[in-house]
């Protein structure tokens, strides 16, 4: 089955560095991932949609230049927490799906996710 | 946007109990998925179901997406089914998988 691996599983970093969160699918090429955030007790909340050799789409409130996407190949989505602050500490999750055909996601594909990654910064 | 809602928030189980976990969504939707979050934070893929009925052991779901609701089933529970159970519906106007807020179980040996 689809495999999703994001790396690192957790982060302590200090406030005002930035910090990287890669998302890699290891048996499938994914023309689209999604970058979630968990808050305790919470839902998860979609923070941005990363589209293969394109701009990421970000949900309303989310800030692109705080939150940088970069989809740059099939396999691989990167997520870096610039300037990062203590409410910026979360549980980061992203999901991919098998790219079919010449089409990108829709909403009959079965999304797979990652581990997650928690950051925390002091 | 589409509002997905579940029932109940939490849950407590005995050993051995069976329980209905229930998710209503406000718009029609062609993809829903059941999850598992275990206490690590992994989501599990439990049911892509987005009509009809599925098994899988000592869980079924089913999906009525006439009347916008879906529902999970877990027979004879155990202590390794707790953990919050999520279910996800693609709103196709919005292209996304939008997630309701979670039922948490806990199983009581």
């Amino acid at each position: 089955g689809a495999v999703v691996s994001q790396h690192p599983s957790w982060v302590i970093c200090k406030s005002g560095t930035s910090v990287k969160i890669e998302c890699r699918s290891l048996d499938f090429q994914a023309t689209t991932m999604f970058w979630y955030r968990q808050f305790p007790k919470q839902s998860l909340m979609l923070m941005a949609t990363s589209n293969e050799g394109s701009k990421a789409t970000y949900e309303q409130g989310v800030e692109k230049d705080k939150f940088l996407i970069n989809h740059a190949s099939l396999t691989l989505s990167t997520l870096t927490v610039t300037s990062a602050h203590p409410e910026d500490s979360s549980f980061y999750i992203c999901s991919a799906t098998p790219k079919i055909g010449l089409g990108g996601f829709s909403g009959a594909n079965v999304l797979t996710f990652g581990a997650g990654s928690r950051l925390t910064v002091l | 946007g589409i509002q997905v809602e579940q029932s109940p928030p939490d849950l407590i189980l005995q050993e051995g109990a069976n329980s209905t976990l229930r998710c209503n969504f406000s718009d029609s939707v062609n993809n829903l998925q059941w999850f598992h979050q275990n206490p690590w934070g992994q989501l599990i893929n439990l049911f892509y179901i987005p009509s009809g009925t599925k098994q899988n052991g000592r869980l079924s779901a089913t999906t009525v997406a006439t009347e916008r609701y879906s529902l999970l089933y877990i027979s004879s529970s155990q202590t390794t089914d707790s953990g919050v159970y999520f279910c996800a519906v693609f709103y196709n106007q919005g292209g996304k998988l939008i997630f309701g807020q979670g039922t948490e179980l806990s199983v009581k040996p």
